[in-house]
């Protein structure tokens, strides 16, 4: 079935860094793929999507690129706030959502 | 618009008893979906109600179930509570599932079993 593999964390960076988050997908066709985010005691958000090849989700300063010939769907932020600090989802979906094992990121300030 | 609403919040529950945990979607929105969040296994999906029938299913044990309502309002009911029933369930809904504009995800319910 379809899986999603996304870089563990912790990860800790200080304001203003860039971000990288990996995320790679195994998947038959073409699926949607989506990043989420979770703030402390709270539910998910959609920070992102992208549905098809090449597509460039962005939102908030975040951006990921969907990469069919890598299977990849790597988040990027060019400089992180202290208020970036969440856990991430990479997901993707064929008749349902599957998501990683989330990576939580810290911003020192 | 308002979003998705699950309640309670927070339930603490004693081993063997059962619990009803319930969600109202975005006004609109037909499907809803569920999922299990723990620290260990992650998120992990129960299952799905399209128009009050079951449309997917995650490999949970059947002590797990769910409805759906003509409102679209869904319940989700665990039966005989174990100790690592313990979780955030958190409930999403889209308006067909089947879109390609991803879940909008509500706050969760916090179940501790003891």
């Amino acid at each position: 079935g379809d899986s999603v593999t996304q870089m563990e964390g912790p990860v800790t960076l200080s304001e203003e860094a860039f971000l990288t988050i990996n995320c790679t997908y195994t998947a038959t066709g073409y699926p949607s793929l989506f990043w989420y985010v979770q703030y402390p005691g709270e539910g998910l958000q959609l920070l992102l999507k992208a549905t098809k090849a090449d597509d460039k989700g962005s939102n908030k300063g975040f951006e990921a690129t969907y990469r069919k010939e890598t299977t990849s769907f790597h988040l990027e932020k060019g400089s992180v706030q202290v208020s970036d600090s969440a856990v991430y989802f990479c997901a993707t979906r064929d008749d349902k959502i599957i998501f990683g094992k989330g990576t939580r990121l810290h911003i020192l300030p | 618009k308002a979003g998705v609403t699950q309640t309670p919040r927070y339930l603490i529950k004693t081993r063997g008893q059962q619990v009803t945990l319930s969600c109202s979607p975005i006004s609109g929105h037909r499907s809803v979906s569920w999922y299990q969040q723990t620290p260990g296994q992650g998120l992990q999906f129960l299952f799905e109600y399209f128009s009050e029938t079951q449309r997917n299913k995650g490999n949970f044990p059947g002590r797990f179930s769910g409805r759906q309502f003509s409102n679209s309002r869904s319940e989700m009911n665990v039966s005989t509570l174990e100790l690592g029933d313990s979780a955030l369930y958190l409930c999403a809904s889209s308006l067909s599932g089947l879109d390609l504009g991803g879940y909008t995800f509500g706050s969760g319910t916090r179940l501790t079993v003891v």
